[in-house]
């Protein structure tokens, strides 16, 4: 199966910077997923970038996809203290099935 | 947007037990549902995947006599961890899809499994 991974992350950074982490994964995709989750609770879709798109902007997230890397980032900028979470990257295969990677820790000090 | 939930939200049992969680789609019919295993500083592992009025396909190494799912319908799945042991304990999430169509999933809330 396909793995997302993410270089493994713990960012601590000061309300207001930006928060920038990688995702890398291994076969082919049709798209890639950035998730959130705060601690001990669910996942929430942030943005969903398909193969043949290289950016895409949401609010205070840019996601970049480079398929010939087979890697990804997530960009928050302007971050503020409710955006400290967990964050993973999920790709889809097979019966839209997802495969998570090992998730990046930011946590935003106020 | 849609809407899942997750009962109970935490349980507690004695080693040996069985323990039953239930995936709800609340405002959409989920025709595919899927359930997801997450350790503490850990990412999901799929465990598997159910379709409505089918029997589930479970991922390599995810024990189908252990794990029971059920899709009864299309707004219900359940996932029962028989005979349960503290390694089992663990946070279990769902979610759940309307047609083939929709590469989003929608997740519940997860539930905390701490067995003793």
């Amino acid at each position: 199966s396909q793995q997302g991974e993410e270089d493994p992350q713990a960012l601590s950074i000061q309300e207001g910077e930006n928060a920038t982490m990688n995702c890398s994964y291994k076969t082919s995709i049709n798209n890639l997923q950035w998730y959130r989750q705060n601690s001990g609770r669910g996942l929430v879709h942030l943005i969903l970038i398909r193969s043949n798109e290289r950016e895409k902007h949401s609010g205070r997230l840019r996601v970049t996809l480079d398929t010939s890397k087979k890697s990804s980032s997530l960009l928050i900028t302007a971050s503020r203290a409710a955006d400290t979470a967990s964050y993973f990257c999920a790709t889809s295969y097979g019966n839209n099935r997802l495969a998570f990677g090992k998730g990046n820790q930011v946590v935003v000090i106020p | 947007g849609a809407v899942v939930s997750q009962h109970p939200s935490r349980v507690i049992c004695k080693s040996g037990t069985s323990v039953k969680i239930e995936c709800r789609s609340l405002d959409f019919q989920a025709t595919t549902m899927f359930w997801y295993r997450q350790f503490p500083k850990q990412s999901l592992m799929l465990m598997a995947t159910s379709n409505e009025g089918s029997k589930a396909t479970y991922e390599q190494g995810v024990e189908k006599d252990k794990f029971l799912i059920n899709h009864a319908s299309l707004t219900l799945s359940t996932l029962t961890v028989t005979s349960a042991h503290p390694e089992d304990s663990s946070f279990y999430i769902c979610s759940a899809r309307g047609n083939q169509r929709d590469t989003l999933g929608y997740f519940g809330p997860g539930t905390r499994l701490t067995v003793l």
